[in-house]
């Protein structure tokens, strides 16, 4: 089945430790979206790739980064990670390009802890 | 700016019994709205959506929700609940360059 695939699920790092989560999808869908969900509280859009193309949301912290080295693959990045960013981290695609609205296709999603 | 408003955080029912989550939006023009089911440690799942024309539209199990523009709602109804209904509900409306956004969420509880 085509799906979109997080991996590791649960990510345990210390406080300052830069860590990666990485997303993969097999809807060869050319938007990938990363989201930020902190306990009881809605999804925040990070950033999202149409294509090749970085869009960075205007609050993001400089913390966060991520890569897309090709269509099936997206990578967050956070290089200093502090308490205050363990959260559930969500990837989302979607097939951009179309016209109208085109729905967004979730990942389970990567727990991260901070120590 | 686009928002969307939950008012309940909580709510809880009978197993059997009726459901309504309350979903408030801010949009100018004609939204793109929708409603997410979150199972506990899980990823967001689409329950369904609603674009143009009829206003109200049915979803995957069971659920169907009404756009009613006069007040800016969007609820989400089912009419019998089960067990495995428990979970967390977002709306969300779609806030220019296919991008989402979502309400803070409805925690269910299902009572036996």
């Amino acid at each position: 089945d085509a799906m979109v695939i997080q991996n590791p699920r649960y990510q345990v790092t210390q406080f300052g430790k830069p860590v990666t989560l990485s997303c993969s999808q097999t809807l060869n869908h050319n938007v990938m979206y990363w989201y930020q969900q902190k306990s009881s509280q809605a999804p925040k859009l990070l950033f999202h790739y149409y294509d090749k193309d970085f869009n960075n949301e205007a609050d993001t912290p400089d913390n966060f980064q991520s890569r897309r080295p090709n269509t099936s693959f997206c990578f967050l990045d956070i290089r200093s990670p502090g308490l205050g960013d363990a959260a559930m981290y969500l990837c989302a695609t979607c097939r951009g390009g179309e016209w109208g609205y085109n729905e967004q296709f979730f990942g389970p999603g990567t727990r991260l802890t901070v120590l | 700016a686009q928002s969307v408003t939950q008012p309940d955080i909580h709510i809880t029912v009978s197993e059997g019994a009726s459901l309504e989550l309350r979903c408030n939006y801010s949009y100018g023009a004609t939204p793109y709205l929708f409603w997410y089911v979150q199972s506990p440690g899980q990823g967001l799942q689409l329950l369904l959506k609603y674009f143009s024309g009829d206003t109200l539209v049915q979803g995957i199990k069971g659920f169907e929700a009404e756009f009613k523009r006069s007040q800016s709602s969007f609820n989400l109804r089912k009419p019998s609940v089960h067990w495995s209904d428990a979970a967390e509900y977002f709306c969300a409306v779609e806030g220019g360059y296919n991008k989402l956004i979502f309400g803070a969420g409805t925690r269910l509880a299902v009572h036996p």
